[in-house]
């Protein structure tokens, strides 16, 4: 089965409101990477994250790469209708070149 | 530059018959993927080639087989289709260092009848 999990699989928040998706691994992750797909397009990266209680911020999004780096969240402040889409966390298992993905969370923002 | 390139972008196949899915890269990448999304499950992993010459098993290789034809081309072969197989599938690459991001085509629809 999925070994990285993410929760959760759906959200639907009012434009305006924080969005939180959380990513689990059952290895510890060497790195985790965060990648966006917009309705229709394929996954975009955003950002990968390599130390264990790593935070950086993109504008309004806060990733965060947990302690004994086996978790990660990412944070959107204030939704914007920008923000629709698929968000998956990935990470390499089992060699550095095996990269595989997070079940992804679903974003849909209501204006 | 295109990136990667992926064909076709729509296909629909009957139980049993054969396809090659057809991906491309002019980034000079070494490393290439296959995934496919499938709703709830994410993109799962079926194979990858670390670099030109070898291939390697990813989550759920079973009913695909593939060629790393040179080191721009990783195709993707269905031998006889099932509906379970229909999907997304997604080709990917990157450089082939440690720790970098992946690019990504823009997909091919399949549907098994």
């Amino acid at each position: 089965g999925q070994q990285v999990m993410q929760i959760p699989q759906y959200q639907h928040v009012q434009e305006g409101e924080d969005f939180t998706t959380y990513c689990n691994s059952s290895t510890t992750l060497s790195n985790i990477q965060w990648y966006k797909q917009r309705p229709g397009g394929h996954p975009v990266f955003l950002i990968q994250l390599v130390k264990s209680g790593e935070v950086k911020k993109q504008k309004r999004l806060t990733f965060q790469f947990g302690e004994a780096k086996k978790n990660s969240s990412l944070h959107i402040t204030a939704t914007q209708t920008t923000d629709v889409g698929t968000y998956f966390c990935a990470g390499p298992r089992g060699g550095y070149q095996k990269v595989t993905f997070g079940t992804g969370t679903k974003l849909q923002v209501i204006p | 530059n295109a990136g990667v390139t992926q064909t076709p972008k729509f296909q629909v196949l009957k139980t049993g018959q054969s396809m090659t899915l057809q991906c491309a890269q002019d980034m000079n990448h070494n490393s290439m993927y296959w995934y496919r999304q499938d709703p709830g499950m994410g993109l799962r992993l079926i194979y990858y080639s670390a670099s030109e010459g070898t291939t390697d098993k990813g989550e759920v290789p079973n009913g695909y087989n593939v060629s790393r034809l040179n080191k721009r081309e990783f195709s993707l072969r269905l031998e006889s289709a099932a509906p379970s197989q229909t999907s997304v599938y997604f080709c990917a690459s990157k450089p082939g260092y440690e720790r970098e991001k992946l690019f990504f085509g823009s997909g091919t629809q399949l549907s098994v009848l």
